[in-house]
């Protein structure tokens, strides 16, 4: 079955203390990117990466950092998390370049992050 | 750059009842446009998507929307909502141009249906 799956699925941790949440995708997905979603604001991107060593900023990097060492896995570190960091985050990863018959982006379940 | 506006945070409608969740997008410039639907505790499904051709989209669950260029917009329509649409949608746009094709999302609209 075609998914991206990110782990843990919810996340309680105290200011400063570092973290990982992550993301994985059988489909071969050259794009993954990471959201967050907070009440009013929609999702805005924090990072994205369109191929293995290949990544970017989104529009809220700040405070993030991503890898891509390998196709399937784009993992979500918080170095030294602060409580504006609580949000819900998500995955997702499509085919790079989209094709007009396959552009459709695939998200993960999601991540509950609390920071206290 | 391009932005997504939803201007309604929750729309409440009875069972049964048509439904429009509207959207506008803030540039004229060459886009794809797409809805995306989020059920309880689940991430993002695609709903539906406008690339090229005609300005009527159909997508999955009854939902359609109409890409009408002269006003940025990109409203959803449902004629008859069940239950089961409750939901937040969400609004995005992709501008032509973007080498990332990178997706702009609006804030969401969360659909409340009641009996």
């Amino acid at each position: 079955e075609a998914q991206v799956t990110q782990n843990p699925r919810y996340l309680i941790t105290v200011t400063g203390k570092k973290l990982t949440v992550t993301c994985s995708q059988n489909m071969n997905h050259e794009y993954m990117s990471w959201y967050r979603q907070d009440p009013g604001l929609g999702l805005r991107q924090i990072y994205y990466s369109m191929n293995v060593e290949v990544t970017d900023k989104g529009d809220v990097p700040e405070g993030y950092k991503v890898s891509r060492k390998e196709k399937r896995n784009f993992p979500l570190i918080l170095e030294s998390p602060s409580p504006n960091q609580t949000s819900l985050y998500f995955c997702a990863s499509r085919l790079f370049p989209p094709s007009t018959t396959n552009e459709k982006l695939f998200f993960g379940s999601g991540t509950q992050l609390s920071v206290l | 750059a391009q932005s997504v506006t939803q201007l309604d945070s929750q729309v409440p409608v009875f069972e049964e009842a048509p439904v429009e969740l509207r959207c506008n997008y803030s540039s004229s410039v060459s886009v794809y446009l797409f809805w995306y639907v989020q059920y309880p505790n689940q991430g993002l499904q695609l709903l539906l998507k406008y690339l090229s051709g005609s300005t009527l989209v159909k997508g999955i669950n009854g939902f359609e929307a109409e890409f009408n260029k002269s006003q940025t917009s990109f409203h959803l329509r449902k004629p008859s909502v069940h239950i089961s649409d409750t939901a937040e949608y969400f609004c995005a746009v992709s501008d032509r141009t973007d080498s990332s094709y990178k997706l702009i999302f609006g804030s969401g609209t969360r659909l409340l249906v009641r009996p």
